[in-house]
């Protein structure tokens, strides 16, 4: 099994862009899809980027994601930052039986 | 649109059983490309996934609980279910039911709104 590494917080301010990272640690990033959820407070999470970096529709084109192998690593990205971003962001792959997600990240828009 | 949503106690005693069942509607438990799943949040900390279940009775757990756990689904009522054994207070959490798609576009792309369940005396 491997576990997912994710910043505990990071702060940016408005119209501004953030990376958050997510760390794979056993076994290619690229082996199995990443996805990313958001969840505001109180709120169930919901899908930002799917399939490492395909948007549901909904989502503004404003979030983007990626996979880096050499760090073995995804990245959620957020550009023209809103107050409205601000929640907590899981990212969440799978292998052959099992699913892991995140710890999550906490992004304060300020 | 498809939704779900948890029932079941709201709180269990420590060394008990927990029991939820998540009811699906708008969508049916017995589509083939869906595997209907547990997920919970501790107070302030992340996502937990606990195991699924495939309308055909396949499962998988999270290692971690997997001899506690056992997920169920009863297609003639279009819903599925949680038995989590020997609670302790660890176990208070909200618990989510969520649809992972296995076909293609896959995600998580329905949850429930979630049950705060607590374990305490």
């Amino acid at each position: 099994n491997f576990m997912l590494t994710q910043p505990h917080s990071v702060s940016e301010s408005p119209g501004k862009t953030v990376t958050i990272s997510c760390t794979r640690s056993s076994g290619s990033i690229a082996s199995n899809y990443v996805q990313w959820y958001q969840q505001r407070p109180g709120s169930s999470p919901t899908t930002v980027i799917y399939e490492d970096n395909q948007r549901p529709s909904g989502v503004p084109d404003r979030f983007s994601g990626s996979i880096d192998s050499s760090s073995n690593s995804a990245s959620l990205t957020i550009s023209g930052l809103k107050t409205e971003d601000e929640a907590d962001y899981y990212c969440q792959s799978y292998g052959s039986s099992n699913q892991v997600f995140g710890g999550g990240t906490k992004l304060t828009v300020l | 649109q498809v939704q779900l949503q948890e029932s079941g106690p709201g709180l269990v005693k420590p060394s008990e059983t927990l029991s939820l069942t998540c009811t699906v509607s708008g969508g049916s438990v017995s589509s083939g490309s869906y595997y209907w799943s547990w997920i919970r949040q501790t107070p302030g900390k992340g996502l937990e996934w606990i195991g699924y279940i495939h309308y055909s009775g396949s499962t998988n757990y999270n290692p971690s609980l997997k001899s506690r756990v056992t997920i169920s689904v009863d297609t003639s009522k279009n819903r599925f279910s949680l038995k989590l054994t020997s609670v302790t207070a660890a176990d208070t959490a909200v618990y989510y039911c969520a649809r992972w798609r296995s076909d293609s576009n896959h995600r998580f792309d329905y949850w429930g709104q979630g049950t705060l369940v607590t374990v305490s005396s």
